[in-house]
């Protein structure tokens, strides 16, 4: 159990809906990074927020945003859903290891379906 | 620009070893890292090399060679739960964002 919570598990939605996935970092963790990863395709890195403040984007449709609240859990808005939206969306926190490595830990994804 | 490289899938025996490779081309490195991921599971960390040379953690280990982009993980005494996605990444030095390759479909026989 990497400490990292995601909601909801599943979703499964039509096409033009909107969708909010939720995600809470392991407890002291500042950072929450989003990545989605679709079918036969590698994870792909979508947006970082450190405290509360964008870090770095990626590749994130505008149809997409995100943010993170002051108890540092972040949420992710997908709005105007279309077929190839369906995907797994993974939230990763920055955990320290010992000898100062620092290293994103997965939580467990939402896979959303779009119909 | 950004690209990583490892092959799409392999097969080995149980107990046998074997080892996957990635390389990659950055324009900003701070870190390699190695994550075992299972079907429709989440990534789990396996290894993290940022000098060059072999990281060893049990059965698993990783090497690093910055100056040639290429890396490998090396996985001992095989075991059926060893089956799963291996995913090369590499942390962007200026983001901190983590790069993937595609990853690499093991699959352990009996």
């Amino acid at each position: 159990d990497s400490g990292v919570t995601q909601t909801p598990k599943h979703l499964i939605t039509a096409t033009g809906q909107r969708v909010t996935l939720r995600c809470s970092p392991r407890s002291g963790d500042l950072s929450v990074y989003w990545y989605q990863q679709s079918l036969d395709q590698g994870l792909q890195f979508l947006i970082h927020y450190y405290n509360g403040e964008e870090r770095a984007k990626g590749n994130i449709l505008e149809r997409f945003s995100a943010q993170q609240f002051p108890d540092l859990h972040s949420e992710l808005n997908l709005s105007s859903l279309e077929l190839g939206d369906s995907a797994l969306y993974f939230c990763a926190s920055s955990v320290v290891l010992a000898g100062g490595t620092d290293t994103q830990y997965f939580g467990p994804g939402t896979r959303l379906t779009v119909l | 620009g950004q690209n990583i490289d490892q092959p799409t899938e392999m097969t080995a025996t149980e107990g046998a070893i074997v080892q996957i490779n990635c390389t990659y081309q950055t324009s900003g490195f701070n870190g390699l890292f190695w994550y075992q991921q299972h079907a429709g599971e989440a990534p789990t960390f396996l290894s993290y090399n940022v000098l060059d040379g072999l990281e060893e953690k049990g059965r698993f280990s990783s090497f690093l060679s910055r100056s040639k982009g290429y890396s490998y993980l090396l996985l001992k005494e095989l075991q059926m739960k060893d089956s799963a996605s291996y995913l090369c990444a590499v942390r962007d030095y200026n983001t901190d964002k983590l790069i993937f390759g595609t990853g690499t479909r093991l699959q352990v026989f009996p």
